[in-house]
């Protein structure tokens, strides 16, 4: 079946834009999970949505960054007024109620210049 | 707080060698523990996991054992192929409602005919 897709692949956008990142989970998979891996670094966690609310966002790095999650499917990720330091791979996974295993999308690449 | 403490790379192997990519981590609790395995141009997928102390996880020829008396989960595998080159990322994660996972840096593995 299908897996975790996120859109779009790559992004580049000018310091100061604001921009959306997609993932569309695995169908049924209720939990969604938002991650960030900057260069160098592991995989920060962003956010967590069981259905569509959200029970975690301690991991949103400032007020810059929003999340939603409509219809117990599509997540977006929203960076407003972007940064240099927002520069990374924004990776999206999905898992179904109660499963340990996460499955992740392929991740959108920003680069904010 | 928790952490994730996996060996620099990148890591550089002939066919057939002998593989281990350490990872240490630090927890307050008894996490369940992951390697993750990221192909190019693919997403991250789950390798293999503990789920608790003396665990044994293994898939494709790759195995990790759950240390619990020196907090350790390290990656082997007997003879490496070129088909695994890829970056891997050692994980840790609690049961329940902490569900989110905590990466360590990632190694790169390269691996030559």
């Amino acid at each position: 079946g299908a897996g975790v897709s996120q859109s779009p692949s790559n992004k580049v956008t000018e310091k100061g834009k604001d921009v959306e990142l997609r993932c569309d989970p695995i169908s049924g998979h209720t939990a969604l999970y938002w991650y960030r891996q900057r260069l160098g670094q592991g995989l920060e966690f962003l956010i967590y949505f069981q259905g569509n609310s959200a029970p975690d966002k301690s991991g949103l790095p400032s007020d810059r960054f929003s999340a939603e999650r409509t219809g117990e499917s599509v997540s977006t990720l929203t960076i407003q007024r972007t940064q240099q330091e927002d520069s990374a791979v924004y990776l999206c996974a999905s898992s179904p109620r109660g499963a340990e295993t996460q499955y992740f999308g392929p991740g959108t690449r920003l680069l904010v210049l | 707080g928790d952490s994730v403490t996996q060996m620099e790379g990148p890591v550089t192997l002939s066919e057939e060698a002998f593989l281990t990519i350490n990872c240490t981590y630090t927890a307050t609790g008894y996490p369940s523990l992951f390697w993750y395995v990221q192909y190019p141009g693919e997403g991250l997928q789950l390798l293999l996991k503990a789920t608790k102390a003396d665990d044994k996880g293994s898939n494709k020829g790759f195995e990790a054992t759950y240390r619990k008396e020196t907090t350790s989960f390290h990656l082997e595998k007997g003879s490496v192929q070129v088909s695994d080159s890829a970056v891997y990322f050692c994980a840790l994660k609690y049961g329940g409602s902490n569900y989110k996972l905590t990466f360590g840096k990632g190694t790169l593995l390269t691996v030559n005919p």
